[in-house]
């Protein structure tokens, strides 16, 4: 079974810099999604990024991007120019291509942003 | 762009009622996909339906029992309601066409008292 971990309970930066956000998981699979989700306090769950594992190009968008190493099975997340906004909870998840098409769930980052 | 919907937003409910949770996908979405997330912890899966059809099956209590209808609606059934049944109940809808993404509506809030 696949498994997600994430091991930084909470994470803090300063407005304006950068953060990494880190996610490893466990999988048996060759394809398969990998995505994070942001979940502000109103507990929205909101899209962040997506990766499909068969690309070998990280995947960005805007201030997001991703750092993906499939063989090392590592998924992280890199926020630039961090901003209030972004402070939040952020799950990493991974998705199969097979048939079970649910998303396994890291246990979330907390992260916070100093003004 | 058109999102998820569920309703209701929130919901009160007393020990041992039930309760009917909906969600609408988003348009030309096929797939709809119930998570329950409690205080504090990552989304559990509960069921999944594609095409009217039950597609895959989590933690689903067997307290709980749930549709998809022609319309591509879903509804989550939840009978005999527990003080642990307090959640965040999410719907998310996907397409077959890019099935790998799924996008979440706001979510149910159900407090059991």
């Amino acid at each position: 079974a696949q498994t997600v971990t994430q091991s930084q309970p909470e994470m803090s930066v300063q407005e304006a810099e950068t953060v990494t956000l880190s996610c490893t998981y466990d999988t048996s699979e060759s394809d398969y999604y990998l995505f994070w989700y942001k979940q502000p306090p109103s507990r929205q769950m909101i899209l962040v990024i997506r990766q499909e594992a068969y690309k070998q190009q990280n995947a960005t968008e805007n201030r997001f991007s991703v750092n993906f190493q499939k063989a090392a099975k590592s998924f992280s997340l890199k926020i630039s120019d961090s901003q209030l906004g972004d402070a939040a909870m952020y799950f990493c998840a991974y998705r199969s291509l097979n048939s079970n098409y649910q998303l396994i769930w890291g246990a979330g980052t907390k992260l916070i942003i100093k003004p | 762009a058109a999102g998820v919907i569920q309703s209701p937003r929130h919901l009160i409910k007393e020990k041992r009622e039930t309760a009917t949770l909906k969600c609408y996908p988003i348009p030309r979405h096929d797939t709809v996909y119930w998570y329950q997330q409690g205080p504090g912890q990552d989304p559990q899966f509960l069921i999944s339906f594609y095409e009217k059809m039950q597609s895959d099956k989590g933690s689903i209590p067997d307290r709980f029992s749930a549709q998809q209808f022609s319309d591509y609606h879903s509804e989550l059934n939840m009978s005999s309601l527990e003080l642990g049944d307090s959640a965040l109940y999410f719907c998310a809808s996907s397409s077959q066409v890019s099935q790998e993404t799924q996008y979440f509506g706001p979510g149910t809030r159900l407090l059991v008292l």
